[in-house]
Parts: C-alpha cells; sequence; structure tokens
C-alpha cells in the first residue's frame, strides 16, 4: 500500500512570498489532516477534512492560509503572504475514519521563511 | 485549552539500555491515547493507539502502558539500539477525534 505523498519535501521563500503545498492521502482513507509542527513543539492541527468538506478549521489562521480537498482526494494547503514564524514542518495525515483511527503521516514539507 | 506534556525533553542513552518515558494528558473527555515514533527526514510512524485505562501494549522491545484516570502514559524501550534514535510523540485524542500533541520526547543512541 503506497503511503501518505507530500511535495515538496523543502521549500524556502522569503517573507511577503506565496507558497503551495500538496498532498496524495493513501487511497480509500476518507479524512485528509494538515499540522503544522514548529520546531520544539508538537504538531498542532491545522484543518481537517471528511472527503472534499471541513470538519475542523479553527486553527486555521484564514488571513493568509487556506485550504481545498475539491475532489475528496488530493488537498493543497497555501500560505499567502508569508512571515518569518510561518517556518515549521507541514504534516499532512489521513485516516480511514475517525475515533482511535491510526492517522498515518506523509514525510512533511519543511519550510523556512527568510 | 488542553495540555499534552511529554518528559523529558530529550534523552541520551547507551547502546542497550533500557529507558522510559512520560506523557501526561486531561483525563477528562479522554477518547484514546497514541504514541508515534518520528524519525528525522521520514514520516512519522503510528506505535500504539489505546483506549482502555490499564492497557498494556507491545511491539518488540517497546512497550507502553495507560492510565486515564490520573491522566498518564508511559513508553518503555527495553534494550535500546541506535536504530532507536528518534523523536517519540504522544497525542490525547478527544471525544471529538481530535489528536493534541505533545512537544515529544527525543531520544538518541550512542553504540
Amino acid at each position: 500500500e503506497a503511503g501518505v505523498a507530500q511535495s515538496p519535501r523543502y521549500k524556502i521563500i522569503e517573507k511577503r512570498q506565496s507558497v503551495a503545498f500538496w498532498c496524495n492521502p493513501i487511497s480509500g482513507h476518507a479524512t485528509l489532516y494538515w499540522y503544522q509542527q514548529i520546531l520544539g513543539q508538537g504538531p498542532k492541527l491545522l484543518i481537517q477534512f471528511q472527503n472534499n468538506g471541513v470538519v475542523d478549521d479553527s486553527q486555521l489562521p484564514k488571513d493568509r492560509f487556506s485550504a481545498e480537498r475539491l475532489k475528496g482526494v488530493d488537498s493543497t494547503l497555501k500560505i499567502q503572504p508569508a512571515k518569518l514564524e510561518d517556518s515549521a514542518v507541514y504534516l499532512c495525515a489521513s485516516t480511514y475514519g475517525t475515533g482511535s483511527y491510526e492517522q498515518y503521516f506523509g514525510p512533511g514539507t519543511r519550510l523556512t521563511v527568510t | 485549552i488542553l495540555n499534552v506534556e511529554q518528559s523529558p525533553q530529550s534523552l541520551h542513552v547507551q547502546e542497550g539500555d533500557s529507558t522510559n518515558f512520560t506523557c501526561s494528558f486531561p483525563s477528562s473527555n479522554f477518547y484514546a491515547l497514541h504514541w508515534y515514533r518520528w524519525e528525522t527526514a521520514k514520516s512519522p510512524e503510528a506505535l500504539f493507539v489505546m483506549t482502555l485505562n490499564g492497557d498494556e501494549k507491545k511491539k518488540g522491545r517497546i512497550s507502553a502502558t495507560l492510565n486515564t484516570k490520573e491522566g498518564y502514559s508511559y513508553l518503555y524501550i527495553k534494550g535500546s539500539q541506535p536504530e532507536d534514535s528518534a523523536t517519540y510523540l504522544c497525542a490525547f485524542e478527544n471525544q471529538g477525534g481530535k489528536l493534541i500533541f505533545g512537544q515529544g520526547t527525543e531520544l538518541s543512541v550512542k553504540p
């Protein structure tokens, strides 16, 4: 079974630029998550999708972050414009359902904003 | 705001040592406790999902226990090997299915 795919793996941008990350979850997984992991902290949930609908985006900074999962499969996360404090690893995860199911993570995208 | 705390933040041991880490979490609104291992440049990998008070799970040299009444879980590694070097994350899952992660314990095992 193929794992969760993410691209790019690394990205360096200047502040005020835009950036987009892509995630392809495991086939058949209805639930998709985007997490932000800042150095020294645990991953923090940004947004959760169930198929192509948003379940929880309470911690997504909506003035600059947006995410979509139009066909209920792939997802993109965009930051526009980026700030220095957005430097982090952005992890995508997917799961078959919710409620004590394992979340399967991709390798993450390491973003550096200079 | 829920706090999930892990200790220690980092740990350096010699090959062959046994070690353990702690994860403390709120005892209310509990649904499950997850442990992940995250090696550098790789994807976080699920180790255990535990739901019942008193649960004990084992995978090879790694085991975990769960106490939901007092809000803690221990992860044990017996006879640490260099390939065990990684960050170990715990995550509290609430009744709504949301995972709240601790900051992780970074383990380094020297040969």
